[in-house]
């Protein structure tokens, strides 16, 4: 079945420790996406690729990255996590030319 | 602006309709999307409405949009333990290009009683 995968599903790391979070899909999306989600809120843009465009969101910290090495992959990188960054993590994908969104399982991070 | 609101509780006993309201301001919004997330787990794709229509029905789901008054709502008939869940509302809009993002609510908490 074609998929959105995201691993690993629970990610424990320390203050200041960098940290990478992988996505993959195999349904040959043009745009992936990273959503931050904290407790009881709505998940929160940080950034998206179109292809190999990245696109960022104009309040994402500069703490986040994030790589697309090819369609497949993605990946984001935490440089120096803060106890403010432990959230759910969820990766998503679509189609260049429509709107909807396909979300994987999604990562929890816990910064200890 | 970019402002989706929803109720954040709705409680209902098992068999009954459930209604999940959710107003959005933006009217150049063209697609309108109902997910849920089930605890710990990510987001998953119910229905969408376009924003050319005022009701979508898929089996148990029916979404109605009013376009005027920016009002969408999902109902989701004889509601089971299963539908227990948290369920947002996402506008598409566009931000640039042929980039379009989703700006979500911050969801409804729905309980289902036995």
């Amino acid at each position: 079945d074609a998929m959105v995968i995201q691993n690993p599903r629970y990610q424990v790391t320390q203050f200041g420790k960098p940290v990478t979070l992988s996505c993959s899909q195999t349904l040959n999306h043009n745009v992936m996406y990273w959503y931050q989600q904290k407790s009881s809120q709505a998940p929160k843009l940080l950034f998206h690729y179109y292809d190999k465009d990245f696109n960022n969101e104009a309040d994402t910290p500069d703490n986040f990255q994030s790589r697309r090495p090819n369609t497949s992959f993605c990946f984001l990188d935490i440089r120096s996590p803060g106890l403010g960054d432990a959230a759910m993590y969820l990766c998503a994908t679509g189609p260049g030319t429509g709107r909807t969104q396909y979300f994987g399982p999604g990562t929890r991070l816990l910064v200890l | 602006g970019e402002d989706v609101e929803q109720s954040l509780f709705l409680s209902v006993r098992e068999g009954d309709s459930s209604v999940i309201n959710c107003t959005y301001t933006d009217s150049s919004s063209t697609y309108l999307y109902w997910y849920k997330q089930e605890p710990g787990a990510g987001l998953q794709l119910l229905t969408y409405i376009f924003s050319n229509m005022d009701m979508k029905q898929d089996q148990r789901l029916t979404v109605l949009l009013n376009k005027k008054d920016k009002h969408l709502s999902l109902r989701i008939a004889d509601t089971q333990t299963g539908d227990s869940a948290i369920y947002f509302c996402a506008e598409s809009i566009e931000s640039g290009g042929s980039n379009y993002k989703l700006t979500f609510g911050k969801g409804t908490l729905l309980t289902v009683n036995p």
